[in-house]
């Protein structure tokens, strides 16, 4: 079980929103820790998505969007792409465990 | 080029050791923190490992806390997993990882992914 909880899948068709969650607990989201997205293709590594809750690295299309608010995070993704098909996860410190945890995965399916 | 390169997985008995590096370019890496995360076959991702800048402070997750110890070599720009007491589990896929961060403790996140390499553990 991994320390965050995310849904093993979301899927929705071309052009549609899709959220996917991230909860967490008062010793990792719940804190100041940040939130962070990664997107993985099959036989790929992690890509960082956005970092810091709600920030976008260079490159990253603005489709892309997070958000936290108590011990929950949320990744959106607008005008979805048959390209954003992918496992997408989420990130952050657990201060109790004094280590980094991620999310169990959310497989994203573009119908 | 921005690069991590992972080498030294394969195929390793239970009880047995093995050695994986990671050679970085393209950045300067003494001035980062560097971290291994590892993937199951068909699972999520798993943090290991942690080193500063220095080599002077380390950290582990508790699933490998005394068999694994990670290092660096700021001249060969190389990181290092050792690896001893092998277990059929620590089967995965191991990533070399770049830290940046806010500038405060909980706000690291990984900028930086090697390709990873495969260990195996079967008798």
């Amino acid at each position: 079980q991994s320390v965050l909880t995310q849904p093993p899948s979301v899927s929705g068709a071309p052009g549609q929103r899709v959220t996917i969650s991230c909860t967490g607990s008062s010793s990792n989201i719940g804190t100041i820790n940040d939130v962070h997205w990664y997107q993985q293709f099959p036989g790929t590594a992690p890509k960082l998505l956005i970092y810091a809750n709600n920030n976008r690295p260079s490159g990253v299309p603005d489709r892309f969007s997070g958000s936290k608010s108590g011990t929950s995070a949320s990744l959106a993704i607008t005008g979805l792409q048959a390209e954003d098909e992918a496992d997408y996860y989420c990130q952050s410190y657990d201060s109790s465990l004094s280590g980094w945890v991620f999310g169990g995965g959310t497989k994203l399916t573009v119908l | 080029e921005v690069q991590l390169v992972e080498s030294g997985g394969g195929l390793v008995e239970p009880g047995g050791s093995l050695r994986l590096s990671c050679a970085a370019s393209g950045f300067t890496f003494s001035r980062y923190w560097m971290h291994w995360v590892r993937q199951a076959p068909g699972k999520g991702l798993v943090w290991v490992s942690r080193i500063n800048d220095h080599g002077s402070s380390t950290s582990y997750a508790d699933s490998v806390k005394g068999r694994f110890t990670i290092s660096r070599d700021n001249v060969k720009n190389t990181v290092y997993m050792q690896m001893n007491s092998l277990r059929a589990e620590d089967r995965a896929v191991y990533f070399c990882v770049r830290e940046e961060s806010s500038g405060y403790l909980g706000s690291e996140y990984f900028d930086l992914w090697g390709r990873g390499t495969l260990v195996t553990v079967s008798s």
